[in-house]
């Protein structure tokens, strides 16, 4: 399954880093998120893009910083992360933002530890 | 607040049926979504439920009611293959899905 991969699957970062998370889907949906997974815990949705407008920010800190230049792109700057940021960073998208029944599309994620 | 509650860890064996339970406590109700993550893996969709009953696809059947607040997922004829978690989410009155934290299933020989 290709229609949403992410780069890097795996990211090893110091707390002084800046680096960036790249998330591309080949569905021609027009909604894309960005997800946290902690070991145990609900998946944290931190934001969503609906036709390229950042339509939710949950309270996100500002070391994270999500850009969506258009519909098929998704990308999250990360700068000054603490080790309690180490997570799973799952990219999804959808056709639309508002359908009850829409199915999200995951990709694989990215694997971000912070030393 | 809003809860969803699902079992951490379960073990089965396999060619056997398990059942995965779901409880949730949300503002409002708009569906109720199953999906299958494998380690290291993107989770992907199995099932959605917004009426109360069964509904079967394949060896998976999930089933909902809406007045107990309540969901489960059968899988039947067990293969080592559905070692995996399965995420719990619901989606409440504002169209958020409000997710659990997923239930790791062990299938044994």
């Amino acid at each position: 399954e290709t229609g949403v991969t992410q780069t890097p699957r795996h990211l090893v970062m110091g707390m002084t880093n800046k680096k960036s998370l790249k998330c591309e889907q080949h569905l021609g949906h027009n909604a894309m998120y960005w997800y946290k997974q902690s070991a145990k815990k609900p998946l944290e949705l931190m934001f969503v893009y609906s036709l390229e407008e950042r339509v939710e920010n949950n309270s996100v800190p500002s070391r994270f910083s999500p850009e969506c230049p258009n519909s098929s792109h998704l990308f999250l700057h990360l700068h000054t992360l603490q080790p309690e940021d180490s997570a799973l960073y799952l990219c999804a998208s959808s056709q639309a933002r508002d359908i009850t029944t829409d199915t999200q599309y995951f990709g694989p994620g990215t694997r971000l530890t912070v030393l | 607040g809003q809860n969803i509650d699902q079992p951490t860890e379960m073990t089965a064996t396999e060619g056997a049926i398990v059942q995965i339970n779901c409880t949730y406590q949300t503002s409002g109700f708009n569906g109720l979504f199953w999906y299958q993550q494998h380690a290291g893996e993107a989770p992907t969709f199995l099932s959605y439920n917004v009426l109360d009953g069964l509904e079967e696809k394949g060896r998976f059947s999930s089933f909902l009611s809406r007045s107990k607040g309540y969901s489960y997922l059968l899988l039947k004829e067990l293969q080592m293959k559905d070692s995996a978690s399965y995420l719990c989410a619901v989606v409440d009155s504002n169209y958020q899905l409000i997710w659990g934290a997923g239930t790791k299933l062990i299938i044994k020989p």
